[in-house]
């Protein structure tokens, strides 16, 4: 079985300020991890993957996460916000045997004030 | 087509009756997923499709709900008797699947916002 918990459903950061969203996985077979980004009234957009190659992964908008097996972990980093990364971010998890299917954590909301 | 199409856009249906909702997911994507995502909350799993046939729909809420794919492109969420908190945005998603097996990442659709009065 596989979860993802999302810890802060709502993060406030000035703008230039680091963003850290955070993501915790539990999943019994080795797993493929996303960061996905909802827009106001858009869909998804991929932001970065970790498919078992690269622990650190670097994705679109200067967003990175790194993969941290021991921790069970795979927080999303920028070093600094713009205004426009304000939007609600959705960690998932899927595994990397022959089934696919993609959970999602309950999503964390950024906020970027001047 | 060049993404995950879903139709239509918004809808807005009497408490009773029933819907359907269509997915066009990107040609040759072999995976196809439906969400609901409802206001404050994240994304709720529905059911998921391999080809035609879908071995998961443990997501599906009640028996009101049920899905279908046929060859292997286009799927169909239906819901019957809809009711008031069936209020929702209905996400479709598509994606390869490796050679191994393994999954690649998943396409949306810019979803289905269902409006039940």
């Amino acid at each position: 079985a596989q979860s993802v918990t999302q810890l802060g459903s709502h993060v406030s950061v000035s703008e230039g300020a680091l963003v850290l969203l955070r993501c915790n996985y539990s999943s019994s077979v080795p797993p493929y991890l996303f960061w996905y980004v909802q827009y106001p009234n858009q869909g998804l957009q991929l932001l970065l993957k970790y498919t078992s190659a690269a622990t650190l992964v670097k994705g679109i908008n200067g967003f990175e996460a790194e993969f941290k097996k021991s921790e069970t972990s795979f927080h999303l980093t920028k070093p600094s916000a713009h205004m426009s990364d304000a939007a609600e971010y959705f960690c998932a998890v899927s595994g990397a045997g022959g089934y696919n299917k993609l959970i999602f954590g309950a999503g964390t909301r950024l906020a970027v004030h001047p | 087509g060049a993404g995950v199409s879903q139709s239509p856009s918004n809808k807005v249906t009497e408490k009773g009756k029933d819907v359907e909702l269509r997915c066009d997911p990107i040609s040759g994507h072999t995976a196809l997923y439906w969400y609901r995502q409802s206001l404050g909350q994240g994304l709720e799993f529905l059911i998921y499709f391999q080809g035609n046939s879908a071995p998961d729909k443990s997501g599906l809420p009640s028996d009101r709900f049920s899905a279908e794919r046929t060859g292997g492109s286009v799927s169909t969420l239906t819901i019957q008797r809809t009711q008031q908190e069936d209020s929702a945005v209905y996400l479709c998603a598509s994606s390869l699947v490796g050679l191994k097996g393994q999954g690649t990442e998943a396409f949306f659709g810019q979803g289905t916002r269902l409006t039940v009065v």
